[in-house]
């Protein structure tokens, strides 16, 4: 299979703490996403991080994305029930227009 | 500005059965992708279209096909539905490389 893996798999923390997920990938990249998918819902994008650069924020948001490891880190702080979700991470694989997506890391933040 | 728009929201079919599922994106955006999510795996590309009249094959394309006729449509054909081919499906567009995909809320299809 050419799917990336997140990990962990599923993640329950309490509200105002840091949730911490990784994703690992198994080819060159051009671009990496992060998503989160409420329930029985579609994708909503989160961050994109390019193959040159190491580091992002937005808002509670932080990514790291390490090209020679071909992982890459997000971290959520401050946690709010309403995070509760799954995260995917996504890869656009060098010379294509293709996507890669992660397994998936489910969150809950319990109030 | 509705985004993109699927179209069925559910479906159940019998084996052998044929449908099409339609994507609409009303961004002008180049790039269109077809997915399917069961549980567990996360999302598999099916198929994809970089622009107008152009299609090509993702990671899971048997069994399925798509036309792009228009700059804003997508479709995605079952031609002789399986079990298997039960599952999520979800369509996304994107204007540029480098720039986020924007997803519909999917098409729950189940295949009895």
């Amino acid at each position: 299979s050419q799917q990336g893996e997140e990990d962990p798999q599923a993640l329950s923390i309490q509200e105002g703490e840091n949730a911490t997920m990784n994703c690992s990938y198994k080819t060159s990249i051009n671009n990496l996403q992060w998503y989160r998918q409420n329930s029985g819902r579609g994708l909503v994008h989160l961050i994109l991080i390019r193959s040159n650069e190491r580091e992002k924020h937005s808002g509670r948001l932080r990514v790291t994305l390490d090209t020679s490891k071909k992982s890459s880190s997000l971290l959520i702080t401050a946690s709010r029930a309403a995070d509760t979700a799954s995260y995917f991470c996504a890869t656009e694989t060098s010379g294509t227009y293709k996507y890669i997506f992660g397994t998936g890391t489910r969150l809950k933040v319990l109030a | 500005n509705a985004g993109v728009t699927q179209t069925p929201k559910f479906r159940v079919l019998k084996t052998g059965q044929s449908m099409t599922l339609l994507c609409a994106q009303d961004m002008n955006h180049e790039y269109m992708y077809w997915y399917r999510q069961d549980p567990g795996m996360g999302l598999r590309l099916i198929h994809y279209s970089v622009g107008e009249g152009t299609t090509a094959k993702g990671e899971v394309p048997d069994g399925y096909n798509v036309s792009r006729l228009k700059k804003q449509n997508f479709l995605l054909g079952l031609e002789s539905a399986a079990p298997s081919q039960t599952s999520v499906y979800f369509c996304a567009s994107r204007r540029h490389p480098n720039q986020p995909q924007h997803f519909g809320d999917g098409t729950r299809l189940s295949i009895l």
